[in-house]
């Protein structure tokens, strides 16, 4: 019963590359939550999605952040043109449904480290 | 919108004594109140999480919770701290019947001394 899984857990990116992060949900999960955990500091959302559906961006950075979360497939965060300021650590966390057996919890995975030089 | 305020960005304590972290939210709406711990370089476990019912709400590793809806706090606490308990320990609230969506406090170190 494998928990959220996010890949890579480290990566090491140059400034102007593009940075790429997975997650795939907890079995019967359909909803996945993007965060950004910058040093010492707490959690920011960043985008709440379904399965093709992107519900909630408010967190997202107007250029250079994109999210999907395909119909086959994990969700992917993707960063275009790195700079050092998006070096942080990237959680995802899932849920079921809404109304079915979701019991407001949200399940995290250990994140992806990106660290731009 | 909601917002969530750890007043103590770290509590140092000695082991085997009592501790309590201070959580206080707003919001306009009915919320849901959670407890995440994180330790080094891990992701998020959740503690305890308080619902509806009882506004004393007990979760794992010994921990507790109290929602006081006059005060809007939700603080933390464990009556009896061990080594393992240093970790980073976040408050979270989401609205009731929303997108479940949580919004973190900026945590609060818990440092625990032999």
């Amino acid at each position: 019963n494998a928990g959220v899984m996010q890949n890579p857990r480290h990566l090491v990116r140059r400034r102007g590359q593009e940075a790429r992060l997975r997650c795939s949900p907890m079995k019967g999960h359909s909803h996945v939550y993007w965060y950004r955990q910058l040093p010492e500091e707490g959690l920011k959302f960043m985008v709440y999605l379904q399965k093709e559906n992107i519900i909630d961006e408010s967190g997202m950075p107007k250029e250079r952040f994109s999210a999907e979360f395909p119909k086959e497939g994990p969700s992917i965060l993707r960063i275009q043109q790195v700079v050092r300021g998006d070096s942080a650590a990237y959680f995802c966390a899932s849920s079921p449904p809404l109304g079915q057996g979701h019991t407001g919890e949200l399940f995290f995975g250990e994140g992806s480290r990106l660290t731009v030089l | 919108a909601q917002s969530v305020t750890q007043l103590d960005s770290q509590v140092p304590v000695f082991e085997e004594a009592p501790v309590e972290l201070r959580c206080n939210y707003s919001s306009s709406v009915s919320v849901y109140l959670f407890w995440y711990v994180q330790y080094p370089n891990q992701g998020l476990q959740l503690l305890l999480k308080y619902l509806s019912g009882s506004t004393l709400v007990k979760g794992i590793n010994g921990f507790e919770a109290e929602f006081n809806k006059s005060q809007t706090s939700f603080h933390l606490r464990k009556p009896s701290v061990h080594i393992s308990d240093t970790a980073e320990y976040f408050c979270a609230v989401s609205e009731v019947d929303s997108s479940y969506k949580l919004i973190f406090g900026s945590g609060t170190r818990l440092l625990v001394r032999p």
